[in-house]
């Protein structure tokens, strides 16, 4: 079945670091995909989107590409700020509301 | 608008107790889903529903039950309460099916004893 693979949390770095956190999924045909952000107390917030191969989606200074030959859709930052301190959720959509998400990368920033 | 919102935010039930846990949207979304959050395992599907009348099981329906009879409502009923469902619900709207963002309610906490 369809599934997403997140590196392992969580992640601690330091203000102005560069940020990777790396997704891969297994799905059949071309899922749209996604990266959510949970921030403490909080509900899911979409931060970004691809819907077809080679399609980068970006936001607030997230970057993340689709990759069919890789299947992956890693997420990139430049320079980190203590307030990206959040859980960040990758997923894909396939069909009618079925978001099928990652396990979840808790991500501190430390001044 | 005030998007999605779901009500309680947090609930203790003991063993065996049943309750309904409310969502509801203002945009005129069709599409409407519940999720259930436990640690290290990302969100599950619960339920969805495509419209008003219109319901289907996601990966873990087992223990919950869903009814959409308006367009704005989903509510979410736990029958028999049981220790495995201690978990955060979360409820999701969209307008298109396919590429379209999801919604997030701000979740409930649910404590079974």
């Amino acid at each position: 079945g369809d599934s997403v693979t997140q590196m392992e949390g969580p992640v601690t770095l330091s203000e102005e670091a560069f940020l990777t956190i790396n997704c891969t999924y297994t799905a059949t045909g071309y899922p749209s995909l996604f990266w959510y952000v949970q921030y403490p107390g909080e509900g899911l917030q979409l931060l970004l989107k691809a819907t077809k191969a080679d399609d980068k989606g970006s936001n607030k200074g997230f970057e993340a590409t689709y990759r069919k030959e890789t299947t992956s859709f890693h997420l990139e930052k430049g320079s980190v700020q203590v307030s990206d301190s959040a859980v960040y959720f990758c997923a894909l959509l396939k069909g009618a509301q079925k978001l099928v998400f990652g396990q979840g990368t808790r991500l501190t920033i430390n001044p | 608008n005030a998007g999605v919102t779901q009500t309680p935010k947090f609930q203790v039930l003991k063993t065996g107790q049943s309750m309904t846990l409310q969502c509801a949207q203002d945009m005129n979304h069709e599409y409407m889903s519940w999720y259930r959050q436990d640690p290290g395992m990302g969100l599950r599907l619960i339920h969805y529903s495509v419209g008003a009348g219109i319901t289907d099981q996601g990966e873990v329906p087992n223990g919950y039950n869903v009814s959409r009879s308006t367009t704005e409502d989903f509510p979410l009923r736990l029958l028999s309460a049981a220790p495995s469902q201690t978990s955060v619900y979360f409820c999701a709207s969209s307008f298109d099916r396919v590429t379209d963002t999801q919604y997030f309610g701000p979740g409930t906490r649910l404590t079974v004893l």
